[in-house]
């Protein structure tokens, strides 16, 4: 079965405001990675972490090994947020295991 | 830094032909992966290098694909005999060290076979 459980599949937010996206890992990852898909689908690297908490800006990410879960914290939203964003988990051959992406789109 | 070079950016061939993908790692960049993504699978790991050699290849199709980095410049994944299946938008990443190592992405091919 999937490995890797990302969620919600679509979201839609209002300018100024913000939300978190979760993947779920159904076996143990040594480390996660986050990036953004965008319009003209360059994926764009955002997080890379091994455990613990790393803020950037207006995102922040955590990856919680033992729990087996990784969040990707967005606050103030703005328009270039929109795009597609993918989880991907380092499994245990250091192979990265996608999530299905969560379409982001941002409204005036 | 450019970053990580894919061309062509799109190709269109015909059922049955060979399709030739190149990749330009970043300078300086030992790792070098493959990726597709399609619409219903989603991204699929393909295929990694580290210093041009191959480490793993588990998520190539046993047939008809093919992957070779003669120099650290440059990858390329090789197609033959496409088929309409292979349709997908082929990613090419490298990192600094290895696969543990921050992956940088370049823009993709687009390859729709006909």
């Amino acid at each position: 079965g999937d490995q890797v459980e990302q969620s919600p599949s679509a979201l839609s937010l209002h300018e100024g405001t913000g939300s978190a996206l979760r993947c779920n890992f159904t076996t143990t990852m040594r480390a996660v990675q986050w990036f953004q898909q965008n319009s003209r689908g360059s994926l764009i690297n955002l997080f890379y972490l091994a455990s613990g908490t790393k803020e950037n800006g207006r995102l922040k990410s955590t990856f919680n090994s033992k729990e087996s879960y990784s969040t990707l914290h967005i606050r103030d939203a703005q328009l270039e947020d929109s795009g597609t964003y993918f989880c991907a988990a380092e499994a245990g051959n250091y192979q990265l295991i996608w999530g299905s992406g969560t379409k982001l789109i941002i409204k005036p | 830094n450019a970053g990580v070079i894919q061309t062509p950016r799109h190709k269109v061939t015909g059922k049955g032909q060979e399709a030739t993908l190149w990749c330009e790692p970043i300078s300086g960049h030992s790792a070098v992966f493959w990726y597709r993504q399609t619409i219903v699978q989603g991204l699929e790991f393909l295929t990694y290098f580290r210093n041009q050699a191959p480490i793993d290849d588990s998520g190539m199709p046993k047939e008809r694909f093919s992957a070779q980095m003669p120099n650290q410049s440059h990858s390329t994944l090789k197609i033959q005999s496409t088929q309409p299946q292979d349709s997908a938008v082929y990613l090419c990443a490298s990192s600094f060290r290895s696969n543990q190592d921050t992956q940088y992405f370049g823009p993709g091919t687009r390859l729709l076979v006909l």
